[in-house]
């Protein structure tokens, strides 16, 4: 079945420093690919997508590449805030029986300290 | 601009009672969602409703109802509380079925079973 590795978190690092959080995936079809963040207290928000291989997502400075070879959707971002510590989710989304399918990575919890 | 509304967004209940937990999204969209997060599993499904007037088991299932009440609300219901449903619950919704479609989420219900 589908499944989503994210790594393990937390994730701690200074204003501006650069992020990387890394997020594998196994599909049996052709899975579109998701992040979303989750704020405190918050639910999902969607983060950016990749609907097929080699688009790259992008959003508020954050992107993300689908790579098909390495099965692979790492989150990145240049120089992070105070403000973007959140927990981060990879998802990965199939239509499947009639239904939309997601499965969820576990999340990664990211603290940027000023 | 309201999105996905859930209610209520904390409850205390003793094993053995009874909840209803409320959605209600005002984007006109199809389908719907009910997932749980737990700490370290990211989120599960638990049923949904690919479009007004259906609703099918999702991962998790057991010990919960649901009712797609009309094209707006999808409502979760626990009819004999167990510790083990202590949970966070979201609802989402999606335009549609298709696998590039993001989903959006309420903030949460916080549910704790005594």
């Amino acid at each position: 079945g589908d499944s989503v590795t994210q790594m393990e978190g937390p994730v701690t690092l200074s204003e501006e420093a650069f992020l990387t959080i890394n997020c594998t995936y196994t599909a049996t079809g052709y899975p579109s690919l998701f992040w979303y963040v989750q704020y405190p207290g918050e639910g999902l928000q969607l983060l950016l997508k990749a609907t097929k291989a080699d688009d790259k997502g992008s959003n508020k400075g954050f992107e993300a590449t689908y790579r098909k070879e390495t099965t692979s959707f790492h989150l990145e971002k240049g120089s992070v805030q105070v403000s973007d510590s959140a927990v981060y989710f990879c998802a990965l989304s199939e239509g499947s029986g009639g239904y939309q399918k997601v499965t969820f990575g576990t999340g990664t919890k990211l603290q940027v300290i000023p | 601009n309201a999105g996905v509304t859930q209610t209520p967004k904390f409850q205390v209940l003793k094993t053995g009672q009874s909840m209803t937990l409320q959605c209600a999204q005002d984007m006109n969209h199809n389908s719907m969602y009910w997932y749980r997060q737990d700490p370290g599993m990211g989120l599960r499904l638990i049923y949904y409703s690919a479009s007004e007037g259906t609703t099918d088991k999702g991962e998790v299932p057991n010990g919960y109802n649901v009712s797609r009440l009309n094209k707006r609300e999808f409502s979760l219901r626990l009819e004999s509380a167990a510790p083990s449903q202590t949970s966070v619950y979201f609802c989402a919704s999606s335009e549609g079925t298709g696998s590039n479609q993001p989903q959006h989420f309420g903030d949460g219900t916080r549910l704790s079973i005594l």
